[in-house]
């Protein structure tokens, strides 16, 4: 079985820090995703990655950066933390490309305070 | 720009109740997914429609592709309590990305 985890199940966070989530995945999967997800606004890709060092920005990139420096990791930074950054952040990765069954991690539930 | 809405949002039923929960779009789509979300885990996969008009079956989940493959159906009979969770549906974006629906939350309740 495909396992993803994330570092981090609940994590609190003031306003201006810096916060990495990190991710990792078990089944060398080419291809890694970060998402956000809010109360009616279902899951909105943040960046993703089809390769080591590669990387390509989703639809809400503004405030994030990411890494990805071995095939079974992704990190999703956080440069100055804001409030309106808390959310639910989902990680997945998939096999075969964006439209290929994606597995995700459990989620990081952060706080900004 | 593509958009999949969810209807409805909210769900909340008795166990043993029928439901449907439904996922349209204006633009066309080549396949759709259906994911769930139990609390506190990331969402799982269940199920790819590909061809307009595809009825496929999960025991009692039926989900249903639109001839036109602009929207798509999920239809739960006699819901148990595991039924309990965020449905998802998403389908791939112009840009080759995957786009999710905002989702509806099912409760049923023994």
């Amino acid at each position: 079985d495909v396992k993803v985890t994330q570092s981090s199940r609940y994590l609190v966070k003031r306003t201006g820090e810096k916060v990495f989530l990190e991710c990792v995945q078990d089944m060398d999967h080419e291809n890694m995703f970060w998402y956000r997800q809010d109360p009616g606004l279902g899951l909105r890709l943040i960046y993703f990655s089809y390769d080591v060092k590669m990387k390509e920005k989703g639809d809400i990139p503004e405030g994030y950066s990411v890494s990805r420096e071995k095939k079974e990791r992704f990190s999703l930074i956080l440069e100055s933390a804001s409030t309106n950054q808390t959310s639910m952040y989902l990680c997945a990765s998939s096999l075969q490309g964006a439209l290929d069954t994606q597995y995700f991690g459990p989620g990081t539930r952060l706080t900004v305070l | 720009t593509q958009l999949l809405e969810q209807s409805p949002q909210f769900l909340s039923i008795q166990e043993g109740e029928n439901l449907t929960v439904y996922c349209n779009s204006s633009s066309v789509f080549s396949s759709l997914q259906w994911y769930r979300q139990e609390p506190g885990e990331g969402p799982v996969l269940l199920v790819t429609v590909v061809t307009g008009g595809e009825v496929k079956k999960l025991k009692r989940l039926t989900f249903q592709f639109g001839d036109a493959r602009k929207d798509s159906s999920l239809h739960i009979t006699a819901a148990q309590p595991g039924d309990t969770g965020l449905y998802l549906c998403a389908g791939p974006s112009n840009t080759g990305k995957l786009i999710f629906g905002q989702g509806t939350t099912l409760q049923v309740k023994p």
